[in-house]
C-alpha cells in the first residue's frame, strides 16, 4: 500500500501566526503533490501543488516546500486567518493517477 | 463555470440493496475518479475512467462494486447487496487530461447511508 504520513492530526494557531503541516512519502515515483482544503460539509478543494523538480512553491499565504532526498513535504500558511479554519489534506500521485492523500490535519486559527 | 455535480446527495438504504451514485464532471473533463472518504479521513481511490475506458479499479474493495461511464461523461457508481460497512461519503472528481499533471476537481459528495 502507497502511503502518504501526515502530522499533526489537529493544529492550533493564534491569529497571524505560522500554520505548518508535514508529509512524508515512500514511493519515490511519486512525482505531483497536492494539498487540499475542506470545510465541513464541503468537497477538498485544491489549494496548492508542486512537483519535484522545484524546492518551494508560494502562492499568496500558502507555501509548499519540498525535500526530494528526505522524501517529505510541509505546507505553511503565513499569517494564519480564523477563516483558514478548515482540514488539511496533502497527497501524492505520478501526474496521471489516482491521488493518495494522508489522513488529514484538523487546523483551528483562533481569533 | 459549473463544478463537478454528485447526486443524490444522500442516501439512505437498507442492507441488501442495490445503490447507485451519480457524478456528472466538469465539462470537457476527460479523466474521472471516484473516491471513499470515511470521517476524519482522507480519501481513499476506488476507481478511475479517461473518457469511457476505466484505466483503474484497484481501489475497489471487492466484486459488489462496479462503474461505468459508458459515453465518456457522466458515471455511475454502482453497490449491490450494500452492507454497512458500505456506509462513507462518496466523493468523485474530474481533471481535464491536459498536460502532464492532472489537477482533481472534488465534487460535493453522496453521504451513504446503510441501515
Amino acid at each position: 500500500q502507497q502511503q502518504v504520513k501526515q502530522s499533526p492530526q489537529s493544529l492550533i494557531v493564534q491569529k497571524g501566526g505560522i500554520s505548518i503541516i508535514n508529509c512524508a512519502y515512500e514511493n519515490t515515483a511519486f512525482d505531483y503533490f497536492p494539498w487540499y482544503q475542506q470545510f465541513p460539509g464541503k468537497g477538498p478543494a485544491l489549494l496548492i501543488a508542486i512537483r519535484p523538480d522545484v524546492s518551494e512553491k508560494k502562492e499568496g499565504r500558502f507555501t509548499i516546500s519540498f525535500n526530494k532526498s528526505a522524501k517529505q513535504f510541509s505546507l505553511h500558511i503565513m499569517d494564519s486567518q480564523p477563516g483558514d479554519s478548515a482540514t488539511y489534506f496533502c497527497a501524492a500521485t505520478t501526474g496521471r493517477r489516482a491521488l493518495t492523500f494522508g489522513s488529514g490535519t484538523r487546523l483551528q486559527v483562533q481569533p | 463555470g459549473a463544478g463537478v455535480s454528485q447526486s443524490p446527495r444522500y442516501k439512505v438504504t437498507k442492507r441488501g440493496q442495490d445503490v447507485a451514485l451519480r457524478c456528472d464532471p466538469i465539462s470537457g473533463h476527460v479523466s474521472l475518479y471516484w473516491y471513499r472518504q470515511a470521517l476524519g479521513q482522507g480519501p481513499e481511490f476506488l476507481t478511475y475512467f479517461n473518457y469511457e475506458a476505466q484505466q483503474d479499479k484497484s481501489g475497489l474493495p471487492n466484486d459488489r462494486f462496479s462503474a461505468e461511464r459508458p459515453e465518456g461523461s457522466i458515471s455511475t457508481l454502482t453497490i449491490q447487496r450494500t452492507e454497512q460497512r458500505d456506509s462513507a461519503m462518496y466523493r468523485c472528481a474530474s481533471s481535464s487530461g491536459q498536460g502532464d499533471y492532472y489537477e482533481q476537481y472534488f465534487g460535493p459528495g453522496t453521504r451513504l447511508t446503510v441501515t
